[in-house]
């Protein structure tokens, strides 16, 4: 069954500390690995795909990674305004509809 | 604003009854998906509809039903709800059936007491 694990379920880091959120997943034939962010009270927002393993794509203070097996969102420096909940999704290329993790929620503290 | 637009933003209803969310996709966007986000169990897949055409259906509950309309705005209808229904209920669309980067609408947050 196709599936995907977000971890931690929650992440708590002081401004500037640096730190990483996993997306791991099982998927018969993995056709792309998308990664959301989601503000309290609004819908997810696109952040990135990533299509093969050593992909990697950067946006501000965030990277994201790609294994045949997980994803890394790599969080450098951050500042409270980072503080969302980051999702990631994955689509086969049996089905193309989006499976979704349950999500990270990071939170930093001033 | 995403250009999704999705009313009402809150809704507070009794159990049994029926209630109606409404959705207008981004402009040139053919696709509509629906989506049920509970604390528990993250972002399901409800239905998406294409062009007017149901494209793919996810869990969706039999008491649950949608359509899209030929301006493209959709309707998700919820009946006979019970208290487990209550939920963020999220629009999405894109430009092709086969999209994998949505955007999604601010969301309805559906109580139900």
């Amino acid at each position: 069954e196709d599936q995907v694990t977000q971890s931690p379920e929650a992440l708590r880091l002081q401004e500037g500390e640096s730190s990483s959120l996993n997306c791991s997943y099982t998927v018969s034939g993995l056709r792309g690995l998308f990664w959301y962010r989601q503000d309290p009270g609004k819908g997810p927002e696109f952040l990135f795909t990533l299509y093969s393993a050593g992909e990697e794509k950067e946006k501000e203070r965030l990277k994201a990674t790609l294994t045949k097996k997980e994803s890394f969102l790599h969080i450098t420096a951050p500042k409270p305004e980072d503080s969302a909940t980051y999702l990631c999704a994955v689509q086969a290329r049996s089905n193309y509809q989006l499976i979704w993790g349950a999500g990270t929620k990071l939170i930093i503290k001033p | 604003d995403s250009g999704v637009t999705q009313t009402p933003k809150h809704l507070i209803t009794a159990t049994g009854q029926r209630v109606t969310l409404r959705c207008s996709p981004r402009s040139g966007d053919l696709s509509v998906y629906w989506y049920q986000q509970s604390l528990d169990q993250g972002l399901q897949f409800l239905i998406q509809y294409y062009n007017g055409e149901e494209r793919a259906k996810g869990n969706i509950l039999e008491r649950f039903s949608a359509q899209q309309f030929p301006d493209l705005h959709s309707e998700l209808n919820l009946s006979s709800l019970e208290l487990g229904d209550s939920a963020l209920y999220f629009c999405a669309s894109s430009a092709r059936s086969g999209a994998n980067v949505l955007t999604f609408g601010a969301g309805s947050r559906l109580t139900v007491l």
